[in-house]
């Protein structure tokens, strides 16, 4: 079946410090890619996606790449902000129904 | 203008009991889905639901039911609540996917679920 797996957190970053958070996944088929982000009380919001293999996502800065060959999406940015803390999902759909296969969510806590 | 929205947002109840959250989307989709988020932040796929096709994941108790009055509703009930119930749910919705790639999902603010 399909699952995606992404590192444990509490990631904890100063300001302006450099984001990875790994995400890799086991799917049949050719699946896209998401992140999507969790602010405290809220909804999740897409973040960035990716459609096939050697597309880009990028959003506020945010960078991942779908490597096919090491079934990655991990997620970057280059200079995290106070308010980039939140839980972030790697997730995929590669099945009818366009349902989401999620990872576990990783938590971000940017000091300033 | 909100884009998916649930309610009620927070709900309370004894084990036992037949509730309902209800989920509404204006973004013209004619695809919806239910999400449970436990303790944890585990997410996991619940239910897909268009107007042609109802795909279950096959861990949900058949406790769960959604119920579609129309395009842009569709809610859940849940009969004879137990404690492992508590979680949050969320409603998203999207296109329809359209060849490989998979639609965009959007998401509702999400119906804190508390089993007493």
């Amino acid at each position: 079946g399909n699952s995606v797996t992404q590192m444990e957190g509490p990631v904890t970053l100063s300001e302006e410090a450099f984001l990875t958070i790994n995400c890799t996944y086991t799917a049949t088929g050719y699946p896209s890619l998401f992140w999507y982000v969790q602010y405290p009380g809220e909804g999740l919001q897409l973040l960035l996606k990716a459609t096939k293999a050697d597309d880009k996502g990028s959003n506020k800065g945010f960078e991942a790449t779908y490597r096919k060959e090491t079934t990655s999406f991990h997620l970057e940015k280059g200079s995290v902000q106070v308010s980039d803390s939140a839980v972030y999902f790697c997730a995929l759909s590669a099945n009818a129904g366009n349902m989401l296969t999620f990872g576990g969510g990783t938590r971000l806590m940017v000091k300033p | 203008d909100t884009a998916v929205s649930q309610t009620p947002k927070y709900l309370v109840t004894q084990m036992g009991n037949d509730k309902s959250i209800k989920c509404e989307q204006n973004l013209g989709h004619d695809t919806m889905y239910w999400y449970k988020q436990d303790s944890k932040k585990f997410l996991k796929i619940m239910f897909s639901y268009n107007n042609k096709e109802l795909i279950i994941n096959e861990t949900v108790p058949n406790r769960f039911s959604p119920k579609s009055p129309d395009k842009a509703h569709l809610n859940l009930h849940i009969n004879s609540l137990e404690l492992g119930d508590s979680a949050v749910y969320f409603c998203a919705s999207s296109q329809a996917s359209s060849g490989r790639a998979a639609r965009t999902q959007y998401f509702g603010p999400g119906t804190r679920l508390t089993v007493l």
